[in-house]
């Protein structure tokens, strides 16, 4: 079972409003994404970190942010929250083993911003 | 970014039916997995497999990695309606990111 854990898991919150998305994991996995999930749709790469300082914009363009600090901590930051924000978002890790790379991932946080 | 061909999109079967799916793609992989999501929750791995000609069984379910390197198939049998949800496919290539199929949606009909 993946250790990887996101709060909140359901948000509600009102236009211009800034939110916090945290993700954590303890499995010690240098790699953590952040990927955009719209209902029953495909999944979007919005921001990813090989390690520590290291932060990178994924495929779908995102008004988000994300920072790096520590190994087991990428949180994700929304400055001023709109109602196309509205959307699942799903924290991942990977493993880094030897031929062995598998992604896990967090339970999701949904975010309705009305 | 790119992703892979997942098939079929939907799937409504009957209980006690078998199941399978498959993904591929242009590109050569070196790691195939397999993942179901239930609404509202986040995806839970299946099956990981890491050589290809790899099968690899989890309780009901077999997954196996294509010989070509190009795709990889998930079976399920005896399908209970517990195994209703979208189930999707993910791929690496040596050192870069994971790459994910569009998904089946599985309806078991007790």
């Amino acid at each position: 079972e993946a250790d990887i854990y996101q709060t909140p898991r359901y948000l509600v919150i009102g236009t211009g409003k800034k939110i916090t998305l945290e993700c954590s994991q303890t499995m010690g996995h240098d790699k953590m994404y952040w990927y955009q999930q719209d209902p029953g749709m495909e999944l979007h790469l919005i921001h990813y970190s090989y390690g520590v300082n290291s932060t990178e914009k994924g495929d779908l363009s995102s008004e988000s942010t994300v920072s790096r600090i520590r190994t087991e901590h990428f949180p994700l930051t929304l400055e001023s929250a709109r109602p196309s924000h509205t959307s699942q978002y799903l924290c991942a890790s990977s493993d880094p083993g030897q031929g062995t790379n598998t992604i896990y991932f967090g339970e999701g946080s949904w975010l309705t911003v009305v | 970014g790119q992703q892979l061909n997942q098939s079929p999109q939907s799937m409504f079967i009957q209980e006690g039916e078998d199941v399978s799916m498959n993904c591929t793609s242009s590109s050569i992989f070196n790691t195939w997995l397999w993942y179901k999501q239930d609404p509202g929750e986040g995806p839970v791995l299946l099956i990981a497999l890491y050589k290809a000609g790899e099968l690899t069984s989890n309780g009901r379910l077999t997954a196996q990695f294509g010989i070509t390197r190009k795709d990889s198939f998930l079976n399920i049998s005896a399908s209970i309606p517990s195994d209703v949800g979208i189930y999707f496919c993910a791929g690496q290539r040596a050192g870069n990111q994971f790459y994910f199929g569009t998904g089946t949606s599985l309806t078991v009909i007790p």
